[in-house]
């Protein structure tokens, strides 16, 4: 069964940073392309970027908001996907989930971890 | 980018229902377009790809149709489980945008 449970969700101010980890388990995590999906409060989904594989030459891509500005890395010996975010604004505050990335969608989903960025 | 809405935003139905969501694109995007499911305080639940295959497990009384710019996901005999808000997705081209969403609430 395919398990995708993330972490280090939290209280951050505006310009602060934050590091979300996946760990993911129940499929070869090394094959897979991710990405990290994003839903603020009461408002719909919103794709925040995505990793291929190392296989697939590992690169990563973002969506407008967020380029420049957030970083998605992966460690394929600890089955685990990054999100390290800097210079966090107010907006970025949502439920960020991580997912497999299949073609284009979004086939698994972890339960997601809450980012608050206020002063 | 692409927009995608949805129509309606809510939707008041009984169990038993039929049901039918859609998601109109703002450019072709062929068949590349996926449904999911959400229920309050959940992830997303991913049902349908290439506008109408069914992902492994979703029920069959769950089915999308549409190419180009127009889909639509129906539900036959809405049963309990199934109130929930419904979002759209087209994958053929980044960013992969998401519909609005459709809330199903029971009437």
């Amino acid at each position: 069964e395919v398990q995708l449970v993330e972490s280090g969700g939290g209280l951050v101010k505006p310009g602060g940073s934050l590091r979300l980890s996946c760990g993911a388990s129940g499929f070869t995590f090394s094959n897979a392309w991710m990405s990290w999906v994003r839903q603020a409060p009461g408002k719909g989904l919103e794709w925040v970027g995505r990793i291929k594989s190392k296989s697939d030459d590992g690169t990563t891509l973002y969506a407008a908001p967020v380029k420049g500005r957030f970083t998605i890395s992966r460690d394929d010996s600890e089955n685990t996907l990054y999100l390290q975010m800097n210079s966090l604004k107010t907006e970025d505050t949502a439920v960020y989930y991580c997912t497999t990335h299949r073609t284009g969608y979004f086939q698994h989903w972890g339960q997601g971890t809450l980012v608050t960025v206020s002063s | 980018d692409i927009q995608m809405t949805q129509s309606p935003s809510t939707l008041s139905a009984s169990v038993g229902d039929r049901v039918t969501i859609t998601c109109r694109a703002s450019q072709s995007i062929s068949s590349w377009l996926a449904w999911y499911q959400q229920k309050p305080g959940k992830a997303p639940k991913f049902l349908i790809y290439k506008a109408s295959s069914l992902e492994s497990g979703v029920p069959s009384r769950f089915s999308g149709s549409g190419s180009g710019t127009e889909f639509t996901l129906t539900i036959n005999s809405l049963q309990p489980d199934d109130f929930a808000t419904y979002y759209c997705q087209q994958y053929t081209s980044y960013p992969g945008t998401f519909g609005q969403g459709t809330k199903v609430e029971i009437k």
